[in-house]
């Protein structure tokens, strides 16, 4: 079965300065990548997700990347801000899997004013 | 507004209790799936259901069970719970094609 690493676990980042998430998954058949961002407290929300036929999306601040070959994907925040700050969880799964997806470990945010 | 509602939100048991965490849904979906939670272990899928004749182990089904109601309800029970299953719970749903919608969460800790 489909097997995401997430690194960091952790991310410290001063307020303006860009964060880069990092997700390698196991399974090539996996074709859709979501991430999820989770805020103290709350439920994990999608905020962005990458289909298998494309290899960039953004969305303002936001971006996810797309390495088929290597498997891996990445997030990126540029310009970072204090309510950035939350557990950041990357997923993948198939299409043939349903909506089932297999989420990373999580990676802890913290951006410092 | 449509929505994915868990109960209990919060409940404290003891080792060996029966256990049961409900989860309904007005999104009309017809995908629903049980998560578990554990910091450093991102979130692991316990069962899922593609429609009420369907149900599926997930990544770490040992210890629990699940049934499918309805269409909108899909229950998490834990047989005789142990200290090791205290977790944040998820529900979601989904239509099948990608984004979850998940549940606000149900905290259990088995003392």
């Amino acid at each position: 079965g489909e097997n995401v690493e997430q690194h960091p676990s952790t991310l410290s980042v001063q307020e303006g300065d860009s964060a880069v998430i990092k997700c390698t998954y196991s399974d090539s058949a996996s074709n859709y990548f979501p991430w999820y961002k989770q805020e103290l407290g709350k439920r994990p929300q999608l905020i962005i997700d990458i289909r298998s036929n494309v290899g960039e999306k953004k969305d303002q601040r936001i971006a996810v990347t797309l390495n088929k070959t290597a498997k891996h994907f990445s997030l990126h925040i540029t310009e970072t801000q204090p309510e950035d700050s939350a557990v950041y969880f990357c997923a993948a799964t198939a299409y043939n899997q349903g909506g089932k997806l297999i989420f990373g470990q999580g990676t802890e945010l913290s951006v410092k004013p | 507004d449509a929505d994915v509602t868990q109960t209990p939100r919060n409940r404290i048991t003891k080792t060996g209790k029966r256990i049961m965490l409900e989860c309904s849904q007005t999104k009309g979906h017809d995908r629903m799936y049980w998560y578990r939670q554990d910091p450093g272990l991102g979130l692991r899928l316990i069962y899922y259901s593609f429609d009420v004749k369907d149900i599926n182990k997930g990544e770490i089904s040992d210890g629990y069970s699940v049934s499918r109601q309805a269409q909108a309800k899909f229950s998490l029970s834990l047989e005789s719970a142990i200290p090791n299953q205290t977790a944040l719970y998820f529900c979601a749903t989904s239509t099948g094609t990608g984004e979850l919608f998940f549940g606000e969460g149900s905290r259990l800790t088995v003392l």
